[in-house]
């Protein structure tokens, strides 16, 4: 299957520090990817998505990027808050079949107070 | 709105019993999915439905059975539990490519 993966397994910050998550990945049919966010204990949460036929796009408080040319995805946050910690994930999808997403194995986000 | 609800949320098994997952959703999503998540490791898709009665293998089916006799339910089944089936099982649903997930279930086979 695909390759997703993240460079970084665990990423510490301060409380009100922007925080950038990387993601790599190998499949250049990929055309949509999602990040998503999962607490402790809880189930992956929606955060935000993009197309392939975007470079950027701007949530909340989160900004995804994708940089098509070296296959790298990245969520920021801006103003890291204590709830942001949690283990992020990127999924991919190629589009051909929306059934089936591939994801990393996920970055964890500690936010010091 | 309830969203995604799994149950149980815990189970611990012996090897070789069996037992069954169920996932309800009330979203009314043709989609839905069974993804179990190991440590240091991303979701893996199990098995996997686009609506009433289908289902399709996904990239880790071998040991679980599924049905979707009714578009809100899925259920995931071991037939026979191994410890490799020590994991946290996820169930989600989707419209389009937005899947939402329910809490999870640990289960434990010893």
């Amino acid at each position: 299957g695909e390759s997703v993966g993240l460079h970084l397994p665990t990423l510490s910050v301060q409380e009100g520090d922007n925080s950038i998550i990387n993601c790599a990945y190998s499949n250049s049919a990929s055309d949509y990817f999602i990040w998503y966010k999962q607490e402790s204990g809880k189930g992956p949460q929606f955060i935000i998505d993009i197309r392939s036929n975007m470079d950027k796009r701007q949530g909340q408080r989160v900004t995804v990027l994708l940089n098509k040319t070296v296959k790298h995805l990245s969520l920021q946050i801006a103003a890291t808050q204590p709830g942001d910690s949690a283990v992020y994930f990127c999924a991919e999808n190629e589009g051909s079949n929306f059934n089936k997403f591939y994801f990393g194995s996920g970055t964890k986000l500690n936010v010091k107070p | 709105n309830a969203g995604v609800t799994q149950t149980p949320k815990f189970r611990v098994l012996k090897t070789g019993q069996s037992m069954t997952l169920l996932c309800a959703q009330d979203m009314n999503h043709e989609y839905m999915y069974w993804y179990r998540q190991d440590p240091g490791m991303g979701l893996r898709l199990i098995h996997y439905s686009v609506g009433e009665g289908t289902t399709a293998k996904g990239e880790v089916p071998d040991g679980y059975n599924v049905s979707r006799l009714k578009k809100q339910n899925f259920l995931l089944g071991l037939e026979s539990a191994a410890p490799s089936q020590t994991s946290v099982y996820f169930c989600a649903s989707s419209y389009s490519f937005k899947a939402f997930f329910g809490q999870g279930t640990r289960l434990t086979v010893v």
